[in-house]
């Protein structure tokens, strides 16, 4: 499979509470993006994060990026139930441009 | 401004038919890519149209196949349908240089029987 690899798989997590999820990819990328998806419906884009980047904040949200060790994490800081999704990272490799290769997702419960 | 609109949004076709979906993206948007979603292998890329040109193809056998007309609008055909290709079907469109931001649409339920 070309898919990265997210962890946790799942998450279960109390309104109010910070919640990390990880992804690791396999290839050189232009850029690593985070989506959510709520219940089998379209997908929303979070974030991009591109390459020369280490950090990113919007809002609740911060991305870190290491591509030495071809790793991210998305942290969503004080959670909400409306939070509840699953949540995908995404690349795009650096001679593949046009297309995203996604990881396996982490689905995330907060519990009110 | 309108949002990605595919349609139609649900789907049930028998083994052996054949199935086209369509997709019509943003304004301004001349990017379109397609994504299959199942449980089993997860998001998974099938194809990225730039004006009318096919720029890329996942692994997807030659069943499924795609086309980009002249006002950005995609549309996805799938033949000789098998159990397997029940999925989500995703239709993504971006400004122009490929996936940078892409936008979603809510998909096509395909249900195969």
């Amino acid at each position: 499979s070309q898919q990265g690899e997210e962890d946790p798989q799942a998450l279960s997590i109390q309104e109010g509470e910070n919640a990390t999820m990880n992804c690791s990819y396999k290839t050189s990328i232009n850029n690593l993006q985070w989506y959510r998806q709520n219940s089998g419906r379209g997908l929303v884009h979070l974030i991009l994060i591109r390459s020369n980047e280490r950090e990113k904040h919007s809002g609740r949200l911060r991305v870190t990026l290491d591509t030495s060790k071809k790793s991210s994490s998305l942290l969503i800081t004080a959670s909400r139930a409306a939070d509840t999704a699953s949540y995908f990272c995404a690349t795009d490799e650096k001679d593949s441009s046009y297309k995203l290769i996604f990881g396996s997702g982490t689905r995330l419960l907060v519990r009110p | 401004k309108a949002g990605v609109t595919q349609t139609p949004r649900y789907l049930i076709k028998t083994r052996g038919q054949q199935v086209t979906l369509s997709c019509s993206p943003i304004s301004g948007h001349r990017s379109v890519s397609w994504y299959q979603q199942t449980p089993g292998q997860g998001l998974q890329f099938l194809f990225e149209y730039f004006s009318e040109t096919q720029r890329n193809k996942g692994n997807f056998p030659g069943r499924f196949s795609g086309r980009q007309f002249s006002n950005s609008r995609s549309e996805m055909n799938v033949s000789t349908l098998e159990l397997g290709d029940s999925a989500l079907y995703l239709c993504a469109s971006s400004l122009a240089g490929g996936p940078i931001e892409a936008f979603f649409g809510q998909g096509t339920r395909l249900t195969v029987v």
